[in-house]
C-alpha cells in the first residue's frame, strides 16, 4: 500500500540554521505530494504542495520538489525563525483517491 | 482560522463509554473527512463523506461510525470506547472532494480512562 516514511525527530536548530526534512514515499502512479504544519494547540494547515514530477512547491520561505526518480519530497528551509517551531508532516494523495497518507511527523524546534 | 469547527474541544469519558464528536465544514464545502492522530499509529484517516454519501473508508474500526447531515455537518461516533481511542480527532473539509484542498480542523482531544 502508499506510505509516507519521514525522518526521524525531533529536529532541534538555531534561528537562521539551514532546514532539511526528508520524506520518501511508496506509491503506485503519480500522486500528489503535500507537506503539512501543525502548530501547538492548533489543526493542520497545507503549508505547500506539488502535483507532478520536477514540481517545485514553495511557500513562506518552505520549498520542496517532487523528485519522481528518488521518490522524494524533501522539505527545505534556508533561514528558520523561532516561529517555525511546529510539527510537520510530509503526505501524499493517489490520483482518484479520497484520502491522504501521512508521515509520522516531525517535530521542529528553533532555539533563539 | 480554517473555517472548520469542532466540538468538543476536549472530551473525557470512561472505558466502555460512547462519545460523539461534531465537525462544521466551510462554507459551502461539501466533502467531510475524519482522521486520528494517536501517538502510535501517527495520523491516519478514517472515512470521507461527500454531501451526505460516504465517499471513502480508511482504517476506521467497526466500533466507529460517522454520518454527515442535510446541512453537511458530520458526526462521527464512537462506542465501546477502550483506553487505545485516545487521540486527537481532526475533521478536515474540502470542495467537491478535492483532497489537495482540505482545511482542518483544530481537533478534538480524546481522553479515555
Amino acid at each position: 500500500g502508499d506510505s509516507v516514511t519521514q525522518m526521524e525527530g525531533p529536529v532541534t536548530l538555531s534561528e537562521e540554521a539551514f532546514l532539511t526534512i526528508n520524506c520518501t514515499y511508496t506509491a503506485t502512479g503519480y500522486p500528489s505530494l503535500f507537506w503539512y504544519v501543525q502548530y501547538p494547540g492548533e489543526g493542520l494547515q497545507l503549508l505547500l504542495k506539488a502535483t507532478k514530477a520536477d514540481d517545485k512547491g514553495s511557500n513562506k520561505g518552505f520549498e520542496a520538489t517532487y523528485r519522481k526518480e528518488t521518490t522524494s519530497f524533501h522539505l527545505e528551509k534556508g533561514s528558520v525563525q523561532v516561529s517555525d517551531s511546529a510539527v510537520y508532516f510530509c503526505a501524499l494523495s493517489r490520483q482518484g483517491a479520497q484520502k491522504l497518507v501521512f508521515g509520522q511527523g516531525t517535530r521542529l524546534t528553533i532555539n533563539p | 482560522d480554517s473555517g472548520v469547527t469542532q466540538t468538543p474541544k476536549h472530551l473525557i469519558t470512561a472505558t466502555g463509554q460512547r462519545v460523539t464528536l461534531r465537525c462544521s465544514p466551510r462554507s459551502g464545502d461539501l466533502s467531510v473527512y475524519w482522521y486520528q492522530q494517536s501517538l502510535d499509529q501517527g495520523l491516519q484517516f478514517l472515512i470521507q463523506y461527500y454531501n451526505g454519501e460516504e465517499r471513502a473508508k480508511g482504517n476506521i474500526l467497526e466500533r466507529f461510525s460517522a454520518q454527515q447531515f442535510p446541512d453537511l455537518h458530520s458526526e462521527l461516533n464512537l462506542s465501546s470506547l477502550e483506553l487505545g481511542d485516545s487521540a486527537l480527532y481532526f475533521c478536515a473539509s474540502s470542495v467537491e472532494g478535492l483532497v489537495d484542498t482540505q482545511y482542518f480542523g483544530p481537533g478534538t482531544r480524546l481522553t479515555v480512562l
